[in-house]
């Protein structure tokens, strides 16, 4: 079974450090990974996905995040994080070798939170 | 490009009442997704059509929801009746095609209270 684990509730940084936010995963073979934002009263954005190669993805608004295989893990990145950036972030898995197509497996979230 | 739509953004209802919720995909999408949102959590998925055809329902609660997308575009969400914990926000998304390393793409999502 597929699944995804946001270990971490609520992030505090203050505007202009680089902020991470946390993601780990579960698949039985290799994994399409994904990172979306919430705001307010809002759908789900994407920012960006992991689907092969480079294990450093680069998405919308500045976010990064790393692949790391040995650690099952797709962090979420930012050098500098800004007060904007303030929202609900998830991660969400798709293994590729699911030919049934299951739909996206979200984690639960986690607030990032900028101060200025 | 016109995004996924999502109608009514906001329904306050008492329970036992029935409520429906409408959704329109992206122009070409054949897949469309109903999640759930509840409050601190993240979407959990309720069912996915491919074109008109549902093709994974099995976490819709049979007794009181039920799905319909005629014609393999708009789709509609139903619960009847509604209880006090179906209170939440229900998304809907929509893909072209279904697995791969294609992503969702999401309505705003229509919030339900239920007194």
């Amino acid at each position: 079974a597929q699944s995804v684990a946001q270990p971490e509730d609520q992030v505090n940084v203050a505007e202009g450090n680089p902020l991470t936010v946390k993601c780990t995963y579960s698949v039985s073979g290799n994994p399409y990974l994904f990172w979306y934002v919430q705001y307010p009263n809002r759908g789900l954005q994407f920012l960006l996905k992991y689907i092969t190669g480079d294990n450093l993805v680069k998405g919308s608004y500045g976010f990064e995040a790393e692949f790391n295989k040995s650690q099952t893990s797709f962090h979420l990145k930012k050098p500098s994080a800004l007060v904007s950036d303030s929202a609900l972030y998830f991660c969400a898995v798709r293994d590729k070798l699911d030919q049934a197509g299951t739909a996206l497996i979200f984690g639960k979230g986690t607030t990032l939170s900028v101060s200025s | 490009e016109a995004g996924v739509v999502q109608s009514p953004r906001y329904k306050i209802i008492e329970k036992k009442q029935p409520v429906a919720f409408w959704c329109n995909p992206i122009s070409g999408h054949n897949t469309l997704y109903w999640y759930l949102q509840n409050l601190g959590q993240g979407p959990e998925l309720l069912i996915r059509y491919e074109n008109e055809e549902a093709v994974d329902d099995s976490q819709l609660p049979k007794d009181r929801f039920s799905a319909e997308r005629l014609k393999g575009v708009d789709s509609t969400l139903k619960i009847q009746p509604a209880e006090l914990g179906d209170s939440a926000v229900y998304l809907c998304a929509s893909s072209i095609g279904t697995g791969g390393p294609g992503e969702l793409f999401f309505g705003e999502g229509s919030r339900l209270t239920v007194l």
